[in-house]
């Protein structure tokens, strides 16, 4: 069974400037997550899709943030303008309900905003 | 919302030892408690979960326990490996995956 896949896994830019990661889940799963992790913190969920519909964004800072699964499978996250303080990893994981709970994560992109 | 607090940051242990690692949450809804483990330059991995309707739960050398009425749950790893080396992460949720919040991570060292 293939893994969630992320892309790029590595990304600088300049504050101010945009960016986008691409997350495609595993086969078949429902529920699809971006998470955020500054470092040496534990994950951070910016948003949860069920399908192709947002279950929950509370965290996720909608004036620079925006994210879409369009057709319920992957998924993109942008940012827009970047701030410093964006520099982190974005983990996409994926989980089928009829599993119970484990979530599945990718490898992470790892955003460095200068 | 939920908030989870986790201990130590930082454990360096000897091959053969034990490890505990302990976690506290604050929102008695909770039901649902994961452990993932981190390697470096990967996404976390779930290592073993367990649910409010149960105190304990084990899978050969990783062990969980949980204390409801107390609000805290510990992972207890033993005859650690350095292969074990890691950061481990606890989470809590009120159902399965729904709002999960993880806990800052504990850096685990196992010397050879």
């Amino acid at each position: 069974e293939a893994g969630v896949a992320q892309s790029p896994r590595y990304k600088i830019i300049e504050k101010r400037q945009s960016v986008a990661f691409w997350c495609n889940p595993i086969s078949g799963h429902a529920t699809l997550y971006w998470y955020q992790q500054i470092l040496g913190q534990g994950p951070k969920l910016l948003i949860q899709f069920q399908n192709n519909g947002v279950v929950d964004d509370s965290q996720l800072p909608k004036d620079r943030f925006s994210a879409e699964r369009l057709k319920g499978v992957d998924s993109t996250l942008k940012i827009q303008p970047a701030k410093l303080e964006d520099s982190a990893v974005y983990l996409c994981a994926s989980s089928s309900t009829g599993r119970g709970g484990e979530l599945f994560f990718g490898e992470g992109s790892r955003l460095t905003v200068l | 919302g939920e908030n989870v607090e986790q201990h130590p940051s930082t454990l360096s242990v000897q091959e053969g030892d034990s490890a505990v690692i302990k976690c506290t949450y604050s929102d008695s809804a909770s039901n649902y408690f994961p452990w993932y483990k981190q390697e470096l330059g990967k996404g976390p991995q779930l290592i073993i979960d367990i649910r409010s309707n149960v105190g304990e739960k084990k899978d050969q050398r990783i062990a969980v326990t949980l204390n409801k009425t107390a609000k805290h749950f510990s992972l207890h790893i033993t005859e650690t490996q350095p292969e074990d080396s890691a950061v481990y992460f606890c989470a809590a949720s009120i159902t399965y995956n729904n709002d999960m919040r993880f806990g800052a991570g504990t850096r685990l060292t196992v010397k050879p």
